[in-house]
């Protein structure tokens, strides 16, 4: 049984499209996050919520949408995409709001073309 | 603001060589500090951790110790092996607002050959 899951694993489309990733957890955890990691491996937060309330907020640009339906769901939407938004996006949980042992997903691979 | 500092990869070693990955960090107060272990095609896992000044973490035979003098957390092992083969993130607990968030560094490529 995965613990982070995250759909889809793979993703290309074109610029000014807009897409969603799907996140769950079936851990129990109450905080999740999205990180983003740029091709040269730099690992950044973005977003992190505490059963389904936003935390914390990067600078992360308006077309970056997270939406937690429920605390095992945290779901990333992002419109008119652009070439820069190009990065492996992880979805991660933890039990504690401090955040420090994060369980990850497997990635979800952006490609805009 | 909170930072972390590690040295550049790709490190590439022969099976069985000791290993050190090199990582300092910038922090107002006392962070938690950890190493999480990315494996080819999977998300980042927790390797070990340690939370306060002089404090060892160890897991799967690798260790690091918190040295709050120089500031850092440097990872070692002492024989590696080819399942080590990994990307290497060291990150620290900084505060985010209303909580803290895993500050991480920028990752180093661990290749281990047979």
């Amino acid at each position: 049984d995965t613990a982070v899951s995250q759909t889809p694993k793979y993703l290309v489309t074109q610029m000014g499209n807009d897409k969603s990733i799907k996140c769950e957890q079936n851990l129990g955890h109450d905080t999740m996050y999205w990180y983003k990691q740029d091709s040269k491996k730099f690992l950044k937060i973005m977003f992190s919520y505490n059963n389904k309330e936003l935390i914390i907020n990067e600078t992360v640009p308006n077309r970056f949408s997270p939406k937690s339906p429920d605390k095992a769901h945290l779901n990333l939407h992002i419109n008119s995409l652009e070439l820069g938004d190009s990065a492996v996006y992880f979805c991660a949980s933890s039990q504690e709001i401090t955040g420090e042992k994060l369980f990850f997903g497997s990635g979800t691979q952006l490609s805009v073309l | 603001g909170d930072s972390v500092t590690q040295m550049e990869g790709p490190v590439t070693l022969s099976e069985e060589a000791c290993l050190t990955i090199n990582c300092t960090y910038t922090a107002t107060g006392y962070p938690s500090l950890f190493w999480y272990v990315q494996y080819p095609g999977e998300g980042l896992q927790l390797l070990l951790k340690a939370t306060k000044a002089d404090d060892k973490g160890s897991n799967k035979g690798f260790e690091a110790t918190y040295r709050k003098e120089t500031t850092s957390f440097h990872l070692e092992k002492g024989s590696v092996q080819v399942s080590d083969s990994a990307v290497y993130f060291c990150a620290l607990s900084g505060y985010g607002g209303a909580t803290n968030k895993l500050i991480f560094g920028t990752g180093t490529l661990l290749a281990v050959q047979p």
